[in-house]
C-alpha cells in the first residue's frame, strides 16, 4: 500500500519569500514521488518527479525537492515566492513494477501576500 | 507538446440523465488514459484505468455500470455518468500516458482542465 501526507492544507507566504510545501510518504516497495500543480481553469501540471535517481530534484519556475528516506519525505521548496505560484500543490506518490497508478495526497493551497 | 482536453468543462444535467466526458490527447497517442473523481479540497481519486480498445479496470466502490468508461482510439477516451444523481456532483479529470518513450517519462501522465459535472 502507498499514501502520500501534506502536513498542510493552507500555506501563505509573502512575495518574495520562501515557500516550503511538506509531503511525508508511505510506500512498501521503492516510490516514485511527484508534485503537481494546479491552477484554477487548468490541468495538473508536473512540477517535478523523483524516480530513485539524485535525491534533490529540480523542477520547472524554480521549484525544488528533496527526497529523504530516512524522514520518508519529499519537501517542496522554492526561494523565492511570486506571485504566479498561487495554485493547490499535490504530492504524489507511485509504485513501479508496472503501476503507474497515482496516489495524491489532500493538496496545499498557497497564497502569496503582495 | 502532451496536451489533453477534456470536453465539456461544465456540464449541468437533471437528476436521471446521462452524461457524456470526452478526454482527448491532442498532439500525442496514449495506450492508456486515467479517470479521477475530485471532492471540494479533497484530493483526486482514481476511478478507473481505461486502455485503448479493451476494457476499463475500474477501482474498488466505483460502480462500472455507473461510470461506463469507452477508449476507443489512442486519442480519445469517454466517461459516461448513467442515470446521474446530486452525488454524482463533482469535478472529473482525465490523464493520459504516452504510448511510447520518446521526450517524455513513459510514465508519465499529462492532465486534461477536468468537468465540473453539477445534477439538479
Amino acid at each position: 500500500a502507498q499514501s502520500v501526507t501534506q502536513l498542510d492544507s493552507h500555506v501563505s507566504v509573502s512575495e518574495g519569500t520562501p515557500v516550503l510545501l511538506r509531503c511525508n510518504y508511505s510506500s512498501s516497495y521503492s516510490p516514485s514521488l511527484f508534485w503537481y500543480v494546479q491552477h484554477p481553469n487548468k490541468g495538473l501540471q508536473l512540477l517535478l518527479k523523483y524516480t530513485s535517481a539524485a535525491t534533490l530534484v529540480k523542477g520547472i519556475n524554480g521549484f525544488e525537492a528533496e527526497f529523504k528516506k530516512s524522514e520518508t519525505s519529499f519537501h517542496l521548496t522554492k526561494p523565492s515566492a511570486h506571485m504566479s505560484d498561487a495554485a493547490e500543490y499535490f504530492c504524489v506518490v507511485s509504485v513501479n513494477f508496472g503501476n503507474e497508478k497515482l496516489t495524491f495526497g489532500t493538496g496545499t493551497r498557497l497564497t502569496i501576500i503582495p | 507538446g502532451a496536451v489533453v482536453s477534456q470536453h465539456p468543462s461544465r456540464v449541468i444535467c437533471k437528476s436521471g440523465t446521462s452524461v457524456k466526458i470526452e478526454c482527448r490527447s491532442l498532439d500525442f497517442q496514449a495506450t492508456t488514459m486515467f479517470w479521477y473523481r475530485q471532492f471540494p479540497k479533497k484530493s483526486l481519486m482514481l476511478m478507473a484505468t481505461s486502455n485503448e480498445g479493451s476494457k476499463a479496470t475500474y477501482e474498488q466502490g466505483v460502480e462500472k455500470d455507473k461510470f461506463l468508461i469507452n477508449h476507443a482510439s489512442l486519442t480519445l477516451s469517454t466517461l459516461t455518468v448513467t442515470s446521474a444523481h446530486p452525488e454524482d456532483s463533482s469535478f472529473y479529470i482525465c490523464s493520459a500516458r504516452l504510448a511510447a518513450v520518446g521526450d517524455y517519462d513513459d510514465n508519465e501522465q499529462f492532465f486534461g482542465p477536468g468537468t465540473r459535472l453539477t445534477v439538479l
